[in-house]
This record gives C-alpha cells, structure tokens and sequence, in this order.
C-alpha cells in the first residue's frame, strides 16, 4: 500500500457541486499539505496542517476547505466547483521538523470542473 | 522560503552524468537544502538533502558550494527513466512549508 494514498484519482464535476478530495497516510507524520498544480506550473499550497487541531491557510485557500478528521486524514472541500479549479490536486506529509527528512506525497487527484 | 534560481530546462543523453544547478544567494546559516523530483503524471519524489557537505544516496549525489551559495544535483548515469522536472528547495526551519519554484525540466535523450 502506498505511504499517501488520495481518493478519487480522478474526477470529473460540474460547475457549482461541492466536491471532497480525500487523503490519508500510514507514516504516522503529523504534518499535511494539499497543493494543487496547473498545467507546466509548479506546485502551489492551499492549506496545510501540523496537527490535529491546527489548520493553516497557504497561498492560494480562496475557494477551498479542509478538514483534518485524524492525524491520518486530511480532507479538501471546494464547496462550490468552478471551472478555474481544474487542476491536479497533491496531498502531502512530512516529520515536524522536515527539514532533515523528505515529504511524500500521493499521487495526486486530477479533477475537471466542467 | 528563500528563493532559488534554476535552469527552465536541460538535456542529457542517455548513461552520461548530469549536473543540475541551482543558485540561492540568499540562503541562511540554517537553510537545508532539498531536492525533489516529478516525473511525469505522478507527485513530488523526495531525491536528497544537505546542509554544509556534500551528500550521496542511492538515487544521486548534491554537491554544495562552499560559500553555500549554489548547489548541484548530481546524477551519474541518466536513464530514460530520469526523465523528469527537478526542484531546488530551501528549508528555512521546522515551521516553514516545502514551496515550489518552477524547477528544471530534464530530457533525457536514447
């Protein structure tokens, strides 16, 4: 099984639906990321928690939640689809002090908002 | 996250080295330096990481400039496989997030 496993690997939406984008990981890390990236782009943050009971807000939340059931989970809303959303979504997680380990990441979740 | 600096793109034939730069002239004492590889339709890989030394692992090697100022990714024999868009990254201290530049997009040519 994978360390970061993200659900569903792909999905197609309409317009003005609430979608969740669903990730969880077996390495027992209590830090988690969701980015999303664009076409040719690299990646960028749209929130992020170290811990349970700690969300953050990264560059661009503007139309997104989440929400962070278990240290294992870590869950992305966007409560009203629109089509500049359409994008590949990665959900990651790292140690506390990352700086001396990697992050992993999932493989990612491409969505179409139509 | 200070900033890094790194080639749009390089190529590399097959089963030959490829040295990756990447500049960070405004790193800090307690900057790690990070390097992250995508290949295509999959997320970030982890790859290495330093501080002052140069490193080696199995996947590559970083060199690191004395003044630690630039930095190489260091692959010893390009496969087809390496084929991917390399990021540079600086990790400021233990509450900072893991930012994307653009990275390098390396092709590796048969």
């Amino acid at each position: 099984d994978a360390d970061v496993t993200q659900t569903p690997r792909n999905r197609i939406t309409k317009t003005g639906k609430r979608i969740m984008l669903e990730c969880s990981q077996t390495k027992g890390h209590d830090r988690m990321y969701w980015y999303r990236q664009d076409p040719g782009l690299g990646l960028r943050l749209i929130y992020y928690s170290f811990d349970v009971k700690d969300i953050n807000k990264g560059e661009i939340s503007d139309g997104y939640s989440v929400s962070r059931q278990a240290q294992a989970k870590f869950s992305l809303s966007l409560e009203s689809a629109i089509p500049n959303q359409t994008a590949l979504y990665f959900c990651a997680t790292s140690e506390t002090d990352s700086r001396r380990k990697g992050a992993f990441f999932g493989q990612g979740t491409r969505l179409t908002v139509v | 996250d200070a900033k890094t600096t790194q080639p749009n793109s390089m190529e590399s034939n097959e089963e030959e080295p490829v040295h990756l730069p990447c500049n960070h002239s405004t790193i800090s004492g307690t900057d790690y330096i990070h390097w992250y590889r995508q290949l295509p339709s999959q997320g970030p890989e982890y790859v290495i990481h330093g501080l002052t030394s140069n490193v080696n692992n199995r996947m590559a090697s970083l060199a690191i400039a004395e003044d630690r100022k630039s930095s190489t990714l260091i692959l010893h024999r390009a496969t087809l496989r390496d084929a991917a868009v390399y990021y540079c990254i600086l990790r400021r201290n233990a509450g900072n997030m893991l930012t994307f530049g653009g990275g390098t997009r390396l092709m590796v040519k048969p």
